[in-house]
């Protein structure tokens, strides 16, 4: 059981540039979701997903993408990066709603030059 | 939507000794409060939960209590080693809500000192 799995572990990209971090979990969860974690400060909702084809809003939606074309996998995609998403990303995975334990990934280390 | 803050940011310990962060929160429908802990490196871990109809639970040598009324909730960790030391956080969800929106504090980082 391998739980959270995330790649890259590290990237470094240009500004103006793409890409999409990978989220996969082995739990067959239903719930799943993006975290930022930016220096020193908490962990913030981008995206999540309450089961396949599902997906919605956090609070800091604005310049990335996702979707959730099965159980298993939930990437998250930034088009356009810029140096205010230069932070470190978690995904993450419940099996039901509010009130149970999420499991994280162990994080994807961006930095937008 | 709901804010949670967490103090102090900062937190040195020496071992043996106690160490407690505390913690408020706004939306008095909250009723789920998890303490995670991240070590260097790594994701968020767990490390218990509360639910509001509980005014403390324990765990070993970790404790949390929750006072709805006054809306705050602490982490109390005793006997402290060096193995507790790295950035703890404590959340807040309603447990009827769709998606376990955890709304996370920002952070307090443990240093024990041997």
């Amino acid at each position: 059981n391998a739980g959270v799995t995330q790649t890259p572990k590290f990237r470094i990209l240009k500004i103006g540039q793409s890409m999409t971090l990978q989220c996969t979990q082995d739990m067959n969860h239903n719930y799943m979701y993006w975290y930022r974690q930016d220096p020193g400060m908490g962990l913030k909702l981008i995206y999540y997903s309450v089961g396949a084809g599902i997906t919605d809003k956090g609070e800091v939606p604005n310049g990335y993408n996702v979707s959730r074309s099965t159980t298993e996998d939930f990437p998250l995609r930034l088009e356009l990066a810029a140096p205010s998403q230069t932070s470190v990303y978690f995904c993450a995975s419940s099996y039901v709603a509010g009130g149970t334990e999420a499991f994280f990934g162990q994080g994807t280390r961006l930095t937008v030059v | 939507g709901e804010n949670v803050e967490q103090h102090p940011s900062t937190l040195s310990v020496q071992e043996g000794d106690s160490a407690v962060i505390k913690c408020t929160y706004s939306d008095s429908a909250s009723n789920y409060f998890p303490w995670y802990k991240q070590e260097l490196g790594k994701g968020p871990q767990l490390i218990i939960d509360i639910r509001s109809n509980v005014g403390e639970k324990k765990d070993q040598r970790i404790a949390v209590t929750l006072n709805k009324t006054a809306k705050h909730f602490s982490l109390h960790i005793t006997e402290t080693q060096p193995e507790d030391s790295a950035v703890y956080f404590c959340a807040a969800s309603t447990v009827k809500a769709a998606g376990n929106k955890l709304t996370f504090g920002g952070g307090t980082r443990v240093l024990v000192k041997p």
